[in-house]
């Protein structure tokens, strides 16, 4: 079946620009995780749901970064204002439960 | 706040050596996650741990969870090239209400044929 996908695969953007990343995860996936990942380092867990709300939101940096899941499936990572240091490679991961995460290709943003 | 950290960072062995990367949490972990990374790729799940003292086995890769459940260890025994990449350990805190996981600094490993 279908694995989770992510787009876009690659984000070049200008500093302080919007930027929107979308998630979309295996079908019947009730939990969903946002990481950040920079060259070199483990991800950096950012945001999880679990089915439409926000479990735990604890990693976001700052409120310029903010995520939704409107009907329980698609997630969007919305980030304003866009930061030279936020530059980095977003991955999602969904679960069907509490265990296995099944992560996407990641989406590569740049922000010059 | 709980840190999770791995070592080696870096590890080149020769095909066929055996290879070991090891996981510390600075809090009690609920559950501990392996994941490995090829160059270029996302983060594979390998396996779970959740019982203190948990040995799991998977062909050529031994995996263990700590008695006091804030350590963890894997073990590649005879590694081959398939092998590469990095390797990475996350834990859940017990003291977290969710199922938020922090992922450690991982251990890329290179086998040289």
């Amino acid at each position: 079946g279908a694995g989770v996908s992510q787009t876009p695969s690659n984000k070049v953007t200008e500093k302080g620009k919007y930027v929107e990343l979308r998630c979309d995860p295996i079908s019947g996936h009730t939990a969903l995780y946002w990481y950040r990942q920079s060259l070199g380092q483990g991800p950096e867990f950012l945001i999880y749901f679990q089915g439409t709300g926000a479990a735990d939101d604890s990693g976001l940096p700052n409120d310029r970064f903010f995520a939704v899941r409107p009907e329980g499936s698609v997630s969007t990572l919305k980030i304003q204002r866009t930061e030279r240091g936020d530059s980095a490679v977003y991955l999602c991961a969904s679960s069907p439960g509490y265990d296995t995460q099944y992560f996407g290709p990641g989406t590569r943003l740049t922000v010059l | 706040g709980q840190q999770v950290m791995q070592i080696p960072q870096y590890q080149h062995v020769q095909e066929g050596e055996d290879f070991t990367t090891y996981c510390n949490s600075s809090t009690t972990l609920s559950n501990i996650q392996w994941y490995k990374q090829r160059p270029g790729g996302h983060p594979v799940f390998l396996i779970q741990l959740v019982k203190s003292g948990e040995v799991k086995k998977q062909k050529r890769l031994t995996f263990q969870f700590g008695e006091a459940k804030k350590n963890s260890s894997l073990h590649i025994t005879a590694t081959q090239t398939t092998d590469v990449g990095t390797y990475f350990c996350a834990g859940r805190d017990t003291t977290s209400g969710t199922y938020k996981y922090i992922f450690g600094t991982g251990t890329r490993l290179k086998v040289l044929a």
